[in-house]
Order: structure tokens, then C-alpha cells, then sequence
């Protein structure tokens, strides 16, 4: 069966400071996309970015960056410059192509502090 | 302009009841889901509609029970509560699962579902 693990349960980062939340899947499938979602303590679930299996290129938006190694079939979401309102939980998830269905990992609590 | 929104967003009921979740979404999209997140934060997938059909079913207990009236509402139906049916469920959008890519998915505020 297909699994995706983050392995930080949580992180602790000073504002400012680069942060990198780890993520690995494990499938055999060759046509995928991986998610990050974070969900602050509200409660809603916001998408950051996104990675498909045949992109060439990291994905970025603005201060989220996907660190995609597909050998190695991890899919770190990077967060530079790091502030308050980032302290949140962040999810990693992966779908098969056609599938749609989202299975998520564990989840890592992100803690900024000031 | 609330994309996907849910209703109620909290919900306190007593076992053995039997109580509904709403979700409508204004994105135009043709597939929806309903996930759960329980105490543990673990969010799992429990059905998805695409054009009102249903199309995943995940060893949810027959208790559930999705209803589609239209492809931009997905209700969710629960009867005879359990306590282990405390959690929050979100309601998610996409705009297809035709099989031809890989599409972000909308999500919901959430319900809290306590059940007492």
C-alpha cells in the first residue's frame, strides 16, 4: 500500500531562520503529485504548493519551495525566512494520477519563535 | 466569496443520535470529497463524488452515508452516533478526477463532531 511518513512530529524555529519539513512516499506508481497543505490553529486546510511526479523543476511559491527528489522519493517543503503566522501544522500528501484521493502523512507542528 | 463551506461547524450530539453535515461548493468543480481528521490530527479519506457518482468508498461503516443532490453539494448523513465518531471532517473540491492529471483539492472550514 502506498505510504507517505513525515518523520518530524514537531519543529521548533527561530522567526527568520530557514526552516525544512521533511516528507517520504513510498509507491511504485510513476504518475503522482505531492501536496502540502498547512492548517493553522483555526483549523482550515490551506494548499501551498504543489509538485507532479514529471516536473522537471522544484516548484515554488513565494516563500515555500518543494525540494523534490524523486530517487530518493522525498518531497521536503522549504520555508525561508521563516515568521510567526507560519507556526502551524503542516501536512505532506501524495496522490495517484487519476486517483485523486489524498493520503496524507502524519503531519509536523511547525512552532516559530519570536 | 467562500469557496467550499460547510454547515454546521460545530456539532454536539449524543450517542445513538443520528445527525447530517452539509457542504456545497461555488468553484464549479466536478469531484468532491469528505475526509476525516481524528483526535490524533491524522486526516484519511472516506468518499468522493464526481458528478454525483460516487467513486471511493473507504471501509467507512455503513452509519455513513454520503448523499449527492447535485455535483456542487455533497451532504454527509451519520445514524446512531458512537462516540468514536468524534472528529473533524472536512469537505474538499476538485475539478475532476478524469484520470488525465493530478488536481489540487479545495478544502472546507471543517465540522468539529463531538458526540457525547
Amino acid at each position: 500500500a502506498q505510504k507517505i511518513t513525515q518523520t518530524q512530529p514537531g519543529m521548533f524555529v527561530q522567526e527568520k531562520e530557514a526552516v525544512t519539513l521533511d516528507c517520504t512516499y513510498d509507491t511504485s506508481d510513476q504518475s503522482y503529485g505531492l501536496f502540502w497543505y498547512k492548517q493553522p490553529s483555526s483549523g482550515e486546510m490551506i494548499f501551498l504548493i504543489y509538485q507532479g511526479s514529471y516536473d522537471e523543476q522544484n516548484a515554488t511559491e513565494g516563500r515555500y519551495s518543494l525540494n523534490f527528489q524523486k530517487a530518493r522519493k522525498s518531497a521536503n517543503l522549504v520555508i525561508s525566512a521563516s515568521q510567526l503566522g507560519d507556526s502551524a501544522m503542516y501536512f505532506c500528501a501524495w496522490v495517484i494520477q487519476g486517483a485523486q484521493k489524498l493520503v496524507f502523512g502524519q503531519g509536523t507542528r511547525l512552532t516559530i519563535n519570536p | 466569496d467562500t469557496a467550499v463551506s460547510q454547515t454546521p461547524k460545530y456539532l454536539v450530539t449524543q450517542m445513538g443520535n443520528d445527525k447530517s453535515i452539509k457542504c456545497e461548493q461555488n468553484l464549479g468543480h466536478d469531484t468532491m470529497y469528505w475526509y476525516k481528521q481524528d483526535s490524533k490530527k491524522f486526516l484519511k479519506i472516506m468518499f468522493s463524488y464526481n458528478n454525483k457518482e460516487l467513486i471511493i468508498n473507504e471501509t467507512v461503516p455503513n452509519r455513513f452515508s454520503p448523499k449527492s443532490p447535485d455535483k456542487a453539494h455533497l451532504n454527509l448523513h451519520i445514524n446512531s452516533l458512537e462516540l468514536g465518531d468524534s472528529a473533524v471532517y472536512f469537505c474538499a473540491s476538485s475539478p475532476t478526477s478524469s484520470g488525465t492529471g493530478v488536481y489540487e483539492q479545495y478544502f472546507g472550514p471543517g465540522t468539529r463532531l463531538t458526540v457525547t
